[in-house]
């Protein structure tokens, strides 16, 4: 069976400093792969999605970047953190162009 | 399309009723339809999907109609349970494409 894995789960960093989060998928290859971002209360925005290793859509101009150095690793990262950028980040799965998606347990992410 | 500035809707449904929770989609090219519930804390959980070649499919207590003319999906859940309180989010997709866009979602509350 596939699972996906997300971590660190919770954190908290200074703003101007580095982030770095990581995703891996395990039991499947080549997934599609996504980041959300997601704030309080609110709902799910699409950050960047992969179809492929070195291949990445950005959705949302903004300080964040994303990476798939390996065909099951997704990393999201930051050179300078702002505020704005809290928020609870997910990442997520597919097969392929025309199944669901699922998703990781999420990183909850506080710039202070 | 996203709707990810705006604060969730509630719907408040009493123990054992129907709920239905409603989605419109923004895209004409979308042709994957998915409903994903989400408890506090956690990644978006699948719960049925839908096709635009079809216009109703049901699962365990679940029913998901989609109308295309008026671009809008619904969820039906069965005789609702305590457990059933959670955010509600529809996504679409199309699949000529690999991103997976979400609705703005809607927050159930079941009264006892």
């Amino acid at each position: 069976s596939q699972t996906i894995h997300q971590w660190p789960a919770t954190l908290v960093q200074p703003v101007g400093s580095p982030l770095s989060l990581e995703c891996t998928v395990e039991g499947t290859s080549n997934p599609n792969l996504y980041w959300y971002r997601q704030a309080a209360g609110r709902g799910l925005q699409l950050l960047f999605y992969s179809v492929g290793i070195g291949q990445i859509s950005s959705e949302v101009p903004q300080n964040l970047s994303a990476s798939r150095p390996q065909d099951r690793q997704f990393i999201l990262s930051s050179k300078k953190l702002l505020l704005s950028d809290s928020g609870f980040y997910l990442c997520a799965w597919c097969r392929d162009r025309r199944t669901e998606a699922f998703f990781g347990q999420g990183t909850r992410l506080t710039v202070v | 399309g996203e709707s990810v500035g705006l604060h969730l809707p509630t719907l408040s449904v009493q123990e054992g009723d129907n709920s239905i929770i409603n989605c419109a989609y923004s895209n004409s090219a979308s042709d994957y339809f998915i409903w994903y519930k989400q408890e506090s804390g956690k990644g978006p959980q699948f719960i049925i999907d839908i096709r635009s070649n079809m216009d109703k499919r049901q699962g365990q207590r679940v029913t998901v109609l989609l109308n295309k003319t008026v671009k809008h999906l619904s969820l039906q859940i069965a005789a609702t349970q305590p457990g059933d309180s959670a955010v509600y989010f529809c996504a679409e997709k199309d699949s000529s494409a690999s991103k997976i866009i979400f609705g703005s979602g809607t927050r159930l509350s079941i009264r006892p």
